[in-house]
């Protein structure tokens, strides 16, 4: 049973260049959320989506774009990475209340 | 408080020690409250959720308490051992979930 399923785990970005970050579950979780985690800042939801096709608005959304095509799937994009997007993001996924299962992270740096 | 708050932020204790860490959180519009583990270079793994005032949750040397209504949470470790060291988070609401910045934890031997 592999969970969630993050790709890739590094990656290094010029300015400007786009990239998306793929999130896969197994579990059948109705719910999908991707977060940034930045020193001294504690997990930040970007964006999360209540089931296939659905997506809203976290508490940091500006510059991320999401994509919840598939159930299993929640993609994560940035169209013009910044210096400030560098962290690591964290995909999870959730059946109502039993808490979160997370994925490894992405660490992404942006110069 | 307008935030989920955690303390102490760091915590170093003795190999048989117990001990505890708070996490407050508003207290209106209450709906779930989770505590995690997360140890380095791993991801955060789940421990409880909670979603009564009063409830008690416990996985072995581990529990945790739920006081809905002042808004805070207790967890507690029984007899810490090396593997006990992590960062604990908590974070509170359904779906659009806040998470406090963790208390780090560290047991020496």
């Amino acid at each position: 049973n592999a969970g969630v399923t993050q790709t890739p785990k590094f990656r290094v970005l010029k300015t400007g260049q786009s990239m998306t970050l793929l999130c896969a579950q197994d579990m059948n979780h109705e719910y999908m959320y991707w977060y940034r985690q930045d020193p001294g800042m504690g997990l930040r939801l970007i964006h999360y989506s209540v089931g296939e096709g659905t997506t809203a608005k976290g508490e940091v959304p500006d510059g991320y774009n999401v994509s919840r095509l598939k159930k299993q799937n929640f993609l994560l994009g940035l169209e013009s990475a910044a210096p400030s997007q560098t962290s690591v993001y964290f995909c999870a996924s959730s059946a109502d209340t039993y808490g979160y299962t997370f994925g490894s992270g992405t660490r992404l740096t942006v110069v | 408080i307008l935030n989920v708050e955690q303390s102490p932020q760091s915590l170093h204790v003795q190999e048989g020690d117990s001990t505890n860490f708070t996490c407050s959180f508003p207290s209106s519009n209450f709906y779930a409250l989770h505590w995690y583990r997360w140890e380095t270079a791993k991801s955060p793994e789940a421990l409880f959720v909670m979603t009564l005032n009063g409830d008690e949750k416990k996985k072995g040397r581990i529990s945790a308490t739920l006081n809905t209504k002042e808004g805070y949470s207790y967890l507690y470790i029984k007899g810490s051992q090396p593997e006990d060291s992590a960062t604990y988070l908590c974070a509170r609401g359904y779906q659009k979930v806040t998470f406090g910045t963790g208390t780090k934890l560290q047991v020496i031997p």
